[in-house]
């Protein structure tokens, strides 16, 4: 089935500090990946969706400074978290939608990274 | 607007008891998806089923079994015999059959937090 990575799994930093998290299609190419955050206990928030070769289309509230995203290639979207502060600190995870593939394929899921800010 | 509820926060049932995991959505698309993705503690998220709303048979898979009724609509999730191995946050999610954008994001619901005891 269709494999999506997600690295690093784990993050724990100083505040101030930028992570990037790589997102990546294994075993087939990505049209469009997407970014969701999520909290405690909470059900996932959608931040971003990324369409290959052009600008990410962030979802209202989510700010585009803080939370820069990259889709340079069919197999790989990046987020990069600016100067991140304890507010930060939370689940986040990508997902993938297959290239090429008629009708609505279901999205596949990276295992997620869990960042802490100090 | 689409809407997704799962009414149910936290279901906990004793191992080997039938559970059924209730969804109920909103939308005013004539066609449309609807998805179940499972979130063990662990964290990532595992694609479950995918139903067209054209498509209102049943599904069985092993253990697990989806009603999907347009009439009320609903698309319920019962697991037979549940397992410990079972345990998790179960989600139900929406999309678009023909979105404009083409990138069939997913409305989630709030989640269901199944726990099966030994």
């Amino acid at each position: 089935g269709a494999v999506v990575s997600q690295h690093p799994s784990r993050v724990i930093c100083k505040s101030g500090t930028s992570v990037k998290i790589e997102c990546r299609s294994l075993d087939f190419q990505a049209t469009t990946m997407f970014w969701y955050r999520q909290f405690p206990k909470k059900s996932l928030m959608l931040m971003a969706t990324s369409n290959e070769g052009s600008k990410a289309t962030y979802e209202q509230g989510v700010e585009k400074d803080k939370f820069l995203i990259n889709h340079a290639s069919l197999t790989l979207s990046t987020l990069t978290v600016t100067s991140a502060h304890p507010e930060d600190s939370s689940f986040y995870i990508c997902s993938a939608r297959e290239f090429g593939r008629e009708g609505n394929q279901p999205q596949h899921f990276g295992d997620g990274t869990r960042l802490s800010i100090l | 607007a689409q809407k997704v509820t799962q009414a149910q926060t936290e279901i906990s049932v004793v191992e080997k008891e039938d559970v059924t995991l209730d969804c109920v959505y909103e939308t005013r698309d004539t066609t449309y998806y609807l998805f179940w993705y499972k979130q063990p503690p662990s964290g990532e998220l595992v694609f479950l089923i995918r139903r067209n709303s054209f498509d209102e048979q049943n599904e069985i898979s092993g253990r697990y079994s989806w009603n999907f009724q347009k009439s009320t609509s609903s698309f319920n999730f019962t697991i037979t015999a549940s397992q410990v191995v079972d345990s998790a946050v179960y989600f139900c999610a929406l999309s678009e059959a023909y979105p404009m954008d083409s990138n069939y994001q997913l409305i989630w619901g709030a989640g269901t937090k199944l726990i099966i005891k030994p």
